[in-house]
């Protein structure tokens, strides 16, 4: 089954505004991505963090994870309408199989200009 | 380089044709996967291909799918006698071993008619 799987499934927000997306996963990982796709193609890799780190950036991405409680947020700051897109977290299998990678079904993110 | 490439962009077939999807990784990637996503859905792993190493094909759906990669370069994922909900995009990424980060092509789009 799958690992990874976001909250909220969709989110409106204003240009200017923050954009929070929450992954929950089940089992213990060895990393954590994050992916955006745009019009239900390719995906592309935004950031990566380490089960041993609490907290990224990148640019305005900011994100976050707390590994007791499996979950990891994606934070946009000062968003704008070219960040409306489907964002997707992925988990490797297991601790033991990190060549294996599952995704969620994904946050469908809408900034409005 | 080039991205990782797939052919064709769009398929349309009937029910119970065979249709064959191709996939260009990138040159020295030696990790490639192929992932299947239903209309406004995650991404659902089909198959994991590394090197000469036995591929991983726990996520295949059903004895009608099949992949190979030859020459550990290009891959072909077959579906035989197709069914309507095969109707899917079909995407296909390439990782260098020492690297989590997944490329994708821009995927297929099967349509079954």
């Amino acid at each position: 089954s799958q690992q990874g799987e976001e909250d909220p499934q969709a989110l409106s927000i204003q240009e200017g505004e923050n954009a929070t997306m929450n992954c929950s996963y089940k089992t213990s990982i060895n990393n954590l991505q994050w992916y955006r796709q745009n019009s239900g193609r390719g995906l592309v890799h935004l950031i990566l963090i380490r089960s041993n780190e609490r907290e990224k950036h990148s640019g305005r991405l900011r994100v976050t994870l707390d590994t007791s409680k499996k979950s990891s947020s994606l934070l946009i700051t000062a968003s704008r309408a070219a960040d409306t897109a489907s964002y997707f977290c992925a988990t490797d299998a297991s601790l033991y199989n990190f060549n294996k990678f599952y995704f969620g079904s994904g946050t469908k993110l809408n900034v409005k200009p | 380089g080039a991205g990782v490439s797939q052919s064709p962009s769009n398929k349309v077939t009937e029910k119970g044709k065979d249709v064959e999807l191709r996939c260009d990784p990138i040159s020295g990637h030696t990790a490639l996967y192929w992932y299947r996503q239903s209309l406004g859905q995650g991404l659902e792993f089909l198959i994991y291909f590394q090197g000469n190493s036995a591929p991983d094909k726990s996520g295949l759906p059903s004895d009608r799918f099949s992949a190979e990669r030859t020459g550990g370069s290009v891959s072909t994922l077959t579906i035989q006698r197709t069914q309507q909900e095969d109707s899917a995009v079909y995407l296909c990424a390439s990782r260098y071993v020492s690297y989590n980060e997944q490329f994708f092509g821009p995927g297929t789009r099967l349509t079954v008619l």
